[in-house]
């Protein structure tokens, strides 16, 4: 079946603590991006990688770094987490082309505390 | 700078209803318009992609229109069943720049009532 994971899916750590939410897609997809979706706020974009190695900021990149090693797995790593991060992470991937459909993930919820 | 605006922002129907969700942005220069849903814990499953040259596209009991010189969209949804109820998030990807990101309205919350 053709999708896009993440892990873990829900998760509470507390301010400082580094971690990793994983995204992996199974589509041979070049680009991807993660976005983070808060009330008032709707989603916004952290971070895009259109492909191996070529990533860029989004709109919201403060705090976040992330890697393109392979092709199918586009990691977001929080190195510091702090509170005004607790959010839910959604991560998106598509074929080059902006007339390509974006297929996302089931988003990870994140509370720092 | 682009805004989408989705009006309403709730709303609540009784099974069977046929019913419009409204989706307007503020700078014409798109790319194309994406319509998803969102159930909560299951993330966004897109619905209908509309190119900018095109007027709408259909999918079973949905579809969506796209008229871009006056910045709006509507998806319509005929026969509703409470398996519809959902946010529903419109969303465009402009047509410069070397980014493919959706700017997203706050979506519409809709409730089907059996």
């Amino acid at each position: 079946e053709a999708q896009v994971t993440q892990n873990p899916r829900y998760l509470i750590t507390v301010t400082g603590k580094k971690l990793t939410v994983t995204c992996s897609q199974n589509m041979n997809h070049e680009y991807m991006s993660w976005y983070r979706q808060d009330p008032g706020l709707g989603l916004r974009q952290i971070y895009y990688s259109m492909n191996v190695e070529v990533t860029d900021k989004g709109d919201v990149p403060e705090g976040y770094k992330v890697s393109r090693k392979e092709k199918r797995n586009f990691p977001l790593i929080l190195e510091s987490p702090s509170p005004n991060q607790t959010s839910l992470y959604f991560c998106a991937s598509s074929l080059l082309g902006r007339q390509e459909t974006q297929y996302f993930g089931p988003g990870t919820r994140l509370l720092v505390l | 700078k682009q805004e989408v605006t989705q009006i309403p922002a709730a709303l609540s129907v009784p099974e069977g209803e046929n019913l419009v969700l409204n989706c307007s942005f503020t700078d014409s220069a798109i790319y194309n318009l994406q319509w998803f849903r969102q159930d909560p814990g299951k993330g966004l499953t897109s619905l209908l992609l509309i190119q900018s040259s095109q007027r709408e596209q259909t999918s079973g009991r949905l579809n969506a229109s796209l008229d871009k010189s006056s910045g709006r969209s509507t998806l319509y949804i005929a026969a509703s069943q409470p398996g519809d109820s959902a946010t529903y998030l419109c969303a465009v990807i402009p047509s410069g720049g070397s980014n493919y990101k959706l700017t997203f309205g706050k979506g519409t919350l809709l409730t089907v009532n059996p």
